[in-house]
């Protein structure tokens, strides 16, 4: 198994570019989500996915898109890239309410918006 | 004041001794997570656990959900166990995690 492959692992945008950041799962995982990581703060939860068909919003989600067409694919969207989305963003995923399921995380992208 | 505050924020050791990271949480939860952040960035979960003591090797991770405190023990410590240490918890409602800030350790040889 793969685990969880997040790309591309570094990214340089300019102000009002779009990107589409990958993840991809091959343990048939239900539920995936994405993270961001700044200095100084914890992971914070930017949209998660209970099931293919099935997004919601978390914590951080404004200038961020997501769809979850398969079981295995969770694509995390910048529509319009702004500076203060510069972070190292993390997708996780796990069986459905992961009381008995450890976490799998993606070895990460570090983007910049310029 | 945040959900989950782990303490210490920072934490340098010598090869060889004992360390305790401190994890407390203010909601009701159904589980909870001790992740492990390499230098070059990735997280590999370590621990998860609900109730009681689980250990891995040299690693030993204990919750009270009574007093919803729980710690991470290192026996032992090496300078490959200089890492970030990040707590989350799962809400009892809902899928999302909630997690701590980190702590940095750092082993000297």
């Amino acid at each position: 198994n793969a685990g969880v492959t997040q790309t591309p692992k570094f990214q340089v945008l300019k102000t009002g570019q779009s990107m589409t950041l990958q993840c991809a799962q091959d343990m048939n995982h239900e539920y995936m989500s994405w993270y961001r990581q700044d200095p100084g703060m914890g992971l914070r939860l930017i949209h998660y996915s209970v099931g293919a068909g099935i997004t919601d919003q978390g914590e951080v989600p404004n200038g961020y898109n997501v769809s979850r067409s398969t079981t295995e694919d969770f694509p995390l969207r910048l529509l319009s890239a702004a500076p203060s989305q510069t972070s190292v963003y993390f997708c996780a995923s796990s069986y459905f309410r992961t009381g008995g399921s450890p976490l799998h995380f993606g070895n990460g992208t570090r983007l910049t918006v310029t | 004041k945040n959900e989950v505050e782990q303490s210490p924020q920072n934490l340098t050791a010598q090869e060889g001794e004992f360390i305790t990271i401190n994890c407390s949480y203010s909601v009701g939860i159904s589980a909870l997570h001790w992740l492990q952040q390499h230098p070059g960035g990735g997280i590999v979960s370590l621990f998860m656990l609900s109730s009681g003591k689980k250990k891995h090797g040299r690693l030993i991770a204990t919750i009270n959900i009574q007093e919803k405190h729980s710690s991470l023990h290192i026996t032992a410590s090496h300078p490959r166990d200089s890492a970030v240490y990040i707590c989350a918890v799962e809400r009892t409602s809902g899928s999302r995690l909630t997690f701590g800030e980190g702590t940095q350790l750092t082993v000297n040889p």
